[in-house]
C-alpha cells in the first residue's frame, strides 16, 4: 500500500473533548497538507508541511488547531476543545515537493457531538 | 486571493453522452488550474494540471480541459461519459505554488444508463 493513509476512518467525540488524526503520507514525500472539507464543499487548506517545519499555517481557523510533523513524515492534527461546527471531513495529501502533485488520503471523518 | 466557482452543483447525464464541467477562477496572474475526482469513500484524485504551454490539457480516464484566459474558464470535458465516472469533481486554482490552493465546491455528476 503506497498510498497515503489517515487514521482513524470515523472519529466521533463530544463537544470541548481533545482530538487526534494522523496521517501517514506516501513514503518519500517531503511535502505534507492538511485540508478540512465540510458537507457540500471543497477542501480548505488548514495547513502544509516542507520536512519537520509548518511552512504555512494560514488556514487554520483558531488556535485550538495544532499539527505536528516532528520527523517530517508521519503527521497528527490536533484539536482542542472542539466545537460541533468543527465535524468535517479531515483531508491529508503528500507531494515530493511543493510543486509536485498533490495525493490525497480517504480522509477522517470527525462528528462532534 | 484566488477562488474558483464551479456553477452546477449538479449534472446528470446518459452512459455515452458527452460532458463538460464548469470552471470559473478569479486571479491576477496566470493560474496553476487542477480537476480533482472524487469518489465515494475514496481519496481525491488528479485527473488533470495546467501549470503553462499548452492550454489544451489531457487528463487520465479521457478527460481534457482547456485553459481559456479571456473567459477565466478551466472547462472539464469527456467525449462518451461511462457509468463509472459518477462522482464529484473539483475545479481547484492555485497561486503560483502548490500549497495555496483553492477549491469549487464541486460538481456531482450523475450517469444515467
Amino acid at each position: 500500500g503506497a498510498g497515503v493513509s489517515q487514521t482513524p476512518s470515523n472519529k466521533v467525540t463530544e463537544k470541548g473533548k481533545y482530538v487526534e488524526l494522523r496521517c501517514d503520507p506516501i513514503s518519500g514525500h517531503t511535502a505534507l497538507y492538511w485540508y478540512r472539507q465540510s458537507l457540500g464543499q471543497g477542501p480548505e487548506f488548514l495547513i502544509y508541511f516542507q520536512g519537520t517545519g509548518a511552512a504555512d499555517d494560514s488556514g487554520l481557523p483558531n488556535d485550538r488547531f495544532f499539527a505536528v510533523r516532528p520527523e517530517g513524515s508521519v503527521s497528527t492534527l490536533k484539536i482542542q476543545r472542539t466545537e460541533r461546527g468543527d465535524s468535517a471531513v479531515y483531508l491529508c495529501a503528500s507531494s515530493w515537493g511543493q510543486t509536485d502533485t498533490q495525493y490525497f488520503g480517504p480522509g477522517t471523518r470527525l462528528t462532534v457531538l | 486571493a484566488q477562488s474558483v466557482t464551479q456553477p452546477d452543483i449538479h449534472i446528470t447525464v446518459s452512459e455515452g453522452a458527452s460532458l463538460e464541467l464548469r470552471c470559473n477562477y478569479s486571479y491576477g496572474a496566470t493560474p496553476y488550474l487542477f480537476w480533482y475526482v472524487q469518489s465515494p469513500g475514496q481519496g481525491l484524485q488528479l485527473l488533470l494540471k495546467y501549470f503553462s504551454g499548452d492550454t489544451l490539457v489531457q487528463g487520465i480516464k479521457g478527460f481534457e480541459a482547456e485553459f481559456k484566459r479571456s473567459q477565466s474558464s478551466f472547462n472539464l470535458r469527456k467525449p462518451s461519459v461511462h457509468w463509472s465516472d459518477a462522482a464529484e469533481y473539483f475545479c481547484a486554482v492555485g497561486a503560483g505554488n502548490n500549497n495555496d490552493m483553492r477549491f469549487g465546491a464541486g460538481t456531482r455528476l450523475t450517469v444515467k444508463p
